[in-house]
């Protein structure tokens, strides 16, 4: 069974300091891997997508990377500002079908102090 | 604009009362799911649906039942709702080999319910 676990569970640095968020997941044969950003008691909004074949997706100040071999993923936040402060989340999925629907780690609860 | 819509955003209701939780996209996806997240607890696929009358159940057992009439609808019933049922449900949509904004899965903003 997949297992996706995220370090650290919580975060907080002020404002400005550039971040690594990490994921690792148990089974490598993924689909793809796709990070969400999740605002207290709201729904969850879509940060990137990395398909298995890909390396890295960069997006402003975010970026992704991948190592499907390793079964590693990072999100690198440039220039933290105190609006990202939220919970993001990892997902993984294991088929284009999307049959199994997605693996969440538990989260990391991001603060960035002003 | 493609989306994804849950209502209501908010549910409190007795012990034993039989809920809908409504959920439609506009996305064109043919995948939909049902989500449950527990208070600072991951999320767990409890139905799942490949498209018009394909209703699955996914990792986490749940006592509530879905249904799939059309391509855009996925509503979630519970028959006899119970305080174990409170928690919050997340309805999305995928097309994993879509192009541009519809690609990946969407996500609605969730119904938090409580039963009292």
């Amino acid at each position: 069974k997949q297992e996706v676990t995220q370090i650290p569970a919580a975060l907080s640095v002020p404002e400005g300091e550039n971040l690594v968020l990490n994921c690792s997941f148990t089974d490598s044969a993924i689909y793809n891997l796709q990070w969400f950003r999740q605002d207290p008691g709201k729904g969850l909004t879509s940060l990137l997508l990395i398909q298995s074949s890909q390396r890295e997706q960069t997006s402003g100040r975010l970026n992704a990377s991948l190592d499907k071999s390793s079964g590693r993923s990072t999100l690198y936040i440039a220039a933290s500002q105190p609006g990202d402060s939220a919970t993001y989340l990892c997902a993984v999925s294991y088929s284009g079908g999307g049959a199994d629907g997605l693996t969440f780690g538990k989260g990391t609860h991001l603060i960035i102090q002003p | 604009e493609a989306d994804i819509y849950q209502t209501p955003r908010y549910l409190v209701i007795g012990t034993g009362k039989k809920i809908t939780l409504e959920c439609s996209q506009t996305m064109g996806h043919d995948k939909m799911y049902w989500y449950q997240q527990d208070p600072g607890m991951e999320l767990h696929l409890i139905h799942y649906s490949y498209g018009v009358n394909s209703t699955e159940k996914g990792d986490l057992s749940s006592e509530s039942t879905v249904s799939r009439i059309r391509t855009e609808h996925f509503p979630l019933t519970l028959e006899s709702a119970r305080p174990s049922h409170t928690s919050q449900y997340l309805c999305a949509s995928s097309d994993p080999w879509g192009q541009g904004a519809n690609y990946g899965y969407t996500f609605g903003s969730g119904t938090r319910l409580t039963v009292v």
